[in-house]
């Protein structure tokens, strides 16, 4: 299987606690994306990678939540001192940047479901 | 504020018939809108990507529309499938194309 994947697909921990996640994108895809998704809701955009070079953050990313993708390929989203509004699907896209036309596709992975008790 | 809109929340129709679902955007500037299908539990997969100067396309049953004169698009499902069940979000991509903002989805389920 050469799609995006992503480990652990479930996550329940206790609040307070720290949790890491891992996003392994398709291989020749230097651009890697996180997103937190609520039931009912679409994915919001959280950050993205250009190769290793972590190009864009979003308010939504408290200083609790760090990611990074060291060597230009898997990536890491941490969360500290978790809180109970953490839960949520935590998504990890990878795509093919620089495609002109504007034709750049992001392939999702299954995601990581975390539910903060 | 970039946002995208989608009609409606959710939708019930017997198998077999054909649905409409809706999308209205106001991002600027506009860089391509893409229709993406969420089975429940998984990430979301693409089903069609336009750029501003497509105004159709078509993927097996799924037919996507834009008009990016009054910024909406339609998809277009045609005799739908118990598969067929599951969210289908709007996504535009701003500028560079790499921000992109996801509409709520709209959630379908095809009944027997």
């Amino acid at each position: 299987d050469t799609g995006v994947s992503q480990d652990p697909r479930h996550k329940i921990t206790k609040r307070g606690q720290n949790v890491t996640f891992r996003c392994d994108p398709i291989s020749e895809h230097n651009r890697l994306y996180w997103y937190r998704q609520t039931l009912g809701q679409g994915p919001e955009f959280l950050t993205y990678f250009q190769n290793e070079a972590q190009l864009e953050k979003s308010r939504l990313l408290s200083d609790r939540f760090s990611a990074e993708r060291p060597k230009g390929s898997f990536s890491t989203l941490e969360i500290q001192r978790t809180e109970q509004g953490d839960s949520a699907m935590y998504l990890c896209a990878s795509s093919l940047g620089g495609l002109a036309g504007g034709q750049e596709t992001q392939y999702f992975g299954p995601g990581t479901r975390l539910l903060v008790l | 504020k970039n946002q995208v809109e989608q009609s409606p929340q959710s939708l019930i129709i017997l198998e077999g018939k054909n649905c409409t679902l809706q999308c209205n955007y106001t991002v600027s500037p506009f860089s391509n809108l893409r229709w993406y299908k969420q089975d429940t539990g998984r990430g979301p997969v693409s089903l069609t990507i336009m750029t501003f100067s497509e105004n159709t396309k078509s993927n097996g049953r799924y037919t996507a529309t834009l008009d990016a004169d009054t910024k909406q698009s339609s998809l277009h499902i045609t005799a739908s499938q118990l598969s067929d069940s599951a969210s289908y979000i709007c996504v535009v991509s701003e500028g560079s194309a790499s921000k992109i903002i996801f509409g709520s989805g709209t959630r379908l389920s095809i009944r027997p």
